[in-house]
């Protein structure tokens, strides 16, 4: 059964700090790993879809990573403003459950201003 | 719409109370999703429709929860005689179609207590 892991499951950093935050998973059949940002009493939006083939990818600040035979992803934040302030939630697409979607807890970011 | 909408965005119901949640999907989406979020927890994936067919009800938690979705459009999550751990965030998902390449649109949920 896949099982999806996020560390920490919060996080305070100041204004100005570039950060990571980590993901794992537990069997590496996946189609694709996907980073979601998660504001209080909103739903999800992508940030970031990662193809089992690739090994990273950028949008502005953020970059993310996969290393799929290790099941690790991480989301690296450059440069952290207060608007960066959410939950952080990573989840995969399994390989033969092709509509199913596993995320993990998320971490919960916040900014310091 | 632009987006998914689902509503009410809130509901109470006291325990043993039937409560309907709907999702209006983003037009001409084929694709639906269901999902419960528990405080501090990550989205459980509860079932899926392509079109009007129910093509997985894997992750219902008990035969309390019932969906529906008629007319392949707008979709109604059920669930009778509620229980207090059935307070969550329900998130509904609609894609342009099936296969993994296509983006799941979430929309805001529906967060429902139970007393």
């Amino acid at each position: 059964k896949q099982e999806v892991t996020q560390i920490p499951a919060a996080l305070s950093v100041p204004e100005g700090e570039n950060l990571v935050l980590n993901c794992s998973f537990t069997d590496s059949a996946i189609y694709n790993l996907q980073w979601f940002r998660q504001d209080p009493g909103k739903g999800l939006t992508s940030l970031l879809l990662i193809q089992s083939s690739q090994r990273e990818q950028t949008s502005g600040r953020l970059n993310a990573s996969l290393d799929k035979s290790s099941g690790r992803s991480t989301l690296y934040i450059a440069a952290s403003q207060p608007g960066d302030s959410a939950t952080y939630l990573c989840a995969v697409r399994l390989l033969n459950r092709d509509d199913k979607i596993i995320f993990g807890k998320g971490t919960r970011l916040h900014i310091l201003p | 719409g632009a987006g998914v909408s689902q509503s009410p965005r809130y509901k109470v119901a006291k325990r043993g109370q039937d409560v309907a949640l709907r999702c209006d999907p983003i037009s001409g989406h084929v694709s639906l999703f269901w999902y419960q979020q528990a405080l501090g927890q990550g989205p459980e994936f509860l079932t899926y429709f392509q079109n009007e067919a129910q093509l997985d009800k894997s992750g219902l938690p008990s035969d309390r929860f019932f969906a529906e979705r008629p007319e392949g459009s707008v979709s109604t999550l059920k669930i009778q005689r509620t229980q207090q751990e059935d307070s969550a965030v329900y998130l509904c998902a609609s894609s342009l179609d099936r296969g993994p390449r296509q983006p799941q649109h979430f929309g805001d949920g529906t967060r429902l207590s139970i007393l």
